[in-house]
């Protein structure tokens, strides 16, 4: 199984400022297989991020994703209120599996 | 417009077998609709996918819970359904139903269907 780590597992911040989370896999994984799920209290998870830096549709220009081979980071340039939630990265090359998720706390 | 829905029991008792059934619309188990996921959360946990099924019935499952887990699907009524064996308390969480594109690409996800392990 290709492991994904996400830290930090909380990042503390007020809106304005620049978010910037990590996601290391336990294998090299492609850039085209990695993806950022944001999720909210009670909802289902909505993709962000796809092929590592490609926004998702409707997603604003603040989020961008980068990386390649086991290091991946999601950047959100300056919080908006509704930009608190949980992130998770996920890896679909090899099977499926799922970071264990970044909150982002004001 | 993809939309998936979940529906099962809310409620099983230990070493029951849950079966859980996603409806979807918007798009068909066809190769260019590629096929369907099951994605489960336990309450204030991480998210833990489960099985996959494409359109042409190649399955793929998670190692750890293979040997409980099987996952079918019924092109003609847009069904997929997932069964899981031997259930329990450690597996109470929410069973989300995804969508995947040909690059298996989850795009879309099903509200989440909350099931609970007790006697």
């Amino acid at each position: 199984d290709i492991v994904l780590t996400q830290s930090p597992g909380t990042l503390s911040l007020s809106p304005g400022e620049r978010a910037t989370l990590s996601c290391r896999a336990s294998q090299s994984v492609s850039a085209s297989y990695l993806a950022w799920y944001q999720q909210k209290p009670g909802q289902a998870p909505r993709l962000v991020i796809h092929g590592a830096s490609v926004r998702a549709t409707g997603i604003p220009d603040r989020f961008s994703g980068s990386g390649s081979g086991t290091d991946f980071a999601l950047t959100i340039s300056s919080l908006e209120p509704e930009d608190f939630a949980v992130y998770y990265c996920h890896q679909y090359l090899s099977l499926w599996t799922f970071g264990q998720g970044t909150k982002v706390e004001i | 417009q993809i939309t998936l829905k979940e529906s099962g029991p809310t409620l099983v008792k230990p070493t029951q077998t849950l079966t859980l059934t996603c409806t979807f619309s918007g798009f068909s188990l066809t190769p260019s609709g590629m096929g369907v996921g099951w994605i489960r959360q336990p309450p204030r946990k991480a998210l833990e996918w489960l099985a996959l099924i494409y359109w042409d019935d190649d399955t793929r499952y998670s190692p750890s819970l293979k040997t409980r887990l099987t996952i079918t699907k019924d092109t003609f009524k847009n069904q997929v359904v997932l069964t899981m064996t031997n259930m329990d308390p450690v597996d109470t969480g929410t069973y989300f139903c995804t969508h995947f594109t040909p690059g298996a690409l989850v795009d879309s996800w099903g509200q989440g269907t909350l099931v609970t392990v007790s006697s």
